[in-house]
């Protein structure tokens, strides 16, 4: 079965530092992996996506991830922190082979970054 | 440019009545979702609609229902609400179901069964 963790319930990071947002998955083939966030009463919006080749994924707002195959994990980072990156994120992944709609999603993690 | 429009925002319902949940796109989109949010357990898959004419079942479709009325609208309907259905709702659309497809989400719906 497909799963999706993400250890950290919160993260915090003063602006101007790196930051970084745990995941870790399990699939029986191979993953696709994605990162959205979502920010106060609003919908998830879309931050990037691994497929395959490159193992450092670029995404939206400054964003990049780093597949891990061998960890499984797919942490999403920042190189310096934003007050307006504070928001909720969600890792979720999608088994390879599958056509059908069945995206899973980790439990988020909310990221706090202070002034 | 609208995108993904969920009606209402808010509901409030006692326990037994029913409602539908209302979701329209204007992107084209082949595939549509309905998830919900709980805290500590991220977005769960209640149903999708792979392309107009076909649902299928996501994680947790028990106590609810979908009808994908045409290519551009899809709703969630609970015949019976229940408290344990108290929780935000979200339709998504995506172009087609393939493996790569980023989902399109709506603001939500905020549901509450007292």
């Amino acid at each position: 079965a497909q799963s999706v963790a993400q250890p950290e319930d919160q993260v915090n990071v003063a602006e101007g530092n790196p930051l970084t947002v745990k995941c870790t998955y399990s699939v029986s083939g191979n993953p696709y992996l994605f990162w959205y966030v979502q920010y106060p009463n609003r919908g998830l919006q879309f931050l990037l996506k691994y497929i395959t080749g490159d193992n450092l994924v670029k995404g939206s707002y400054g964003f990049e991830a780093e597949f891990n195959k061998s960890q499984t994990s797919f942490h999403l980072k920042k190189p310096s922190a934003l007050v307006s990156d504070s928001a909720l994120y969600f890792c979720a992944v999608k088994e390879g082979s599958s056509n059908t709609g069945k995206l899973i999603f980790g439990q988020g993690t909310t990221l706090q970054v202070k002034p | 440019n609208a995108g993904v429009t969920q009606t209402p925002k808010f509901q409030v319902l006692k326990t037994g009545q029913s409602m539908t949940l209302q979701c329209a796109q204007d992107m084209n989109h082949n595939s549509m979702y309905w998830y919900r949010q709980d805290p500590g357990m991220g977005l769960r898959l209640i149903y999708y609609s792979a392309s107009e004419g076909t649902t299928d079942k996501g994680e947790v479709p028990n106590g609810y229902n979908v009808s994908r009325l045409n290519k551009r609208e899809f709703s969630l309907r609970l015949e019976s609400a229940a408290p344990s259905q108290t929780s935000v709702y979200f339709c998504a659309s995506s172009p087609k179901t393939g493996r790569g497809e980023k989902l399109f989400f709506g603001s939500g719906t905020q549901l509450s069964v007292l």
